[in-house]
């Protein structure tokens, strides 16, 4: 079975900060990772996607992921925040396997500040 | 264009109405997918249907009821509904039921009184 761990519910940062939301996977064959972001009463949209292609994931709006299988990792990072990304955000995690859904993680929060 | 379309935005309904959502996309996607989502917790799986067959039910009770008829509409019908019932409901997209990315609607708003 494959499950998602975001580690940090909310994070908080600054204008112009790094952005860092973890988040670490289980999977006992390869997986393909997602990371969405949910704005208030919206629904979800994706900022990237593994597919084992290419470990460096480049995403919308700035951000970008990479894919450390030795760390079963896949952190969403952005080199400077802006107002407009505090959102919910949710990493998720399927496999090519017959049958496996989308599982998600708990989802972290980003808050920022000016 | 990848866009799912949901509607009514939101829903206030009674116990004992009976009402229904709507989702609808045109990209040619052949698996759809219903799910439920309380504040500040991530998507809960409902159903899934791929290519305009019930795949996917995840022990939902029986006053959700699902349909597909045909490969651009999702229905869901609701019917005696409960207060622990109110949720965000997204509707979900994908070319296949397989690793292809889901899109997602904007979702209906549901409170049941």
């Amino acid at each position: 079975a494959q499950s998602v761990t975001q580690l940090g519910s909310h994070v908080s940062v600054s204008e112009g900060a790094l952005v860092l939301l973890r988040c670490n996977y289980s999977s006992s064959v390869p997986p393909y990772l997602f990371w969405y972001v949910q704005y208030p009463n919206q629904g979800l949209q994706l900022l990237l996607k593994y597919t084992s292609a290419a470990t460096l994931v480049k995403g919308i709006n700035g951000f970008e992921a990479e894919f450390k299988k030795s760390e079963t990792s896949f952190h969403l990072t952005k080199p400077s925040a802006h107002m407009s990304d505090a959102a919910e955000y949710f990493c998720a995690v399927t496999t090519n396997q017959a049958g496996t859904a989308l599982i998600f993680g708990k989802g972290t929060t980003l808050s920022v500040s000016s | 264009d990848t866009e799912v379309t949901q509607t009514p935005k939101h829903l206030v309904m009674g116990m004992t109405n009976k009402k229904s959502l709507k989702c609808e996309q045109h990209m040619g996607h052949r698996a759809m997918y219903w799910y439920k989502q309380k504040a500040k917790k991530p998507p809960e799986l409902m159903f899934v249907y791929s290519y305009e067959k019930l795949s996917i039910n995840e022990s939902v009770p029986s006053r959700f009821s699902p349909e597909c008829p045909n490969s651009s509409l999702l229905n869901l019908h609701l019917h005696a509904l409960q207060p622990e019932d109110s949720a965000l409901y997204l509707c979900a997209s994908s070319l296949r039921l397989s690793t292809d990315t889901q899109y997602f609607g904007p979702g209906t708003r549901l409170t049941v009184l």
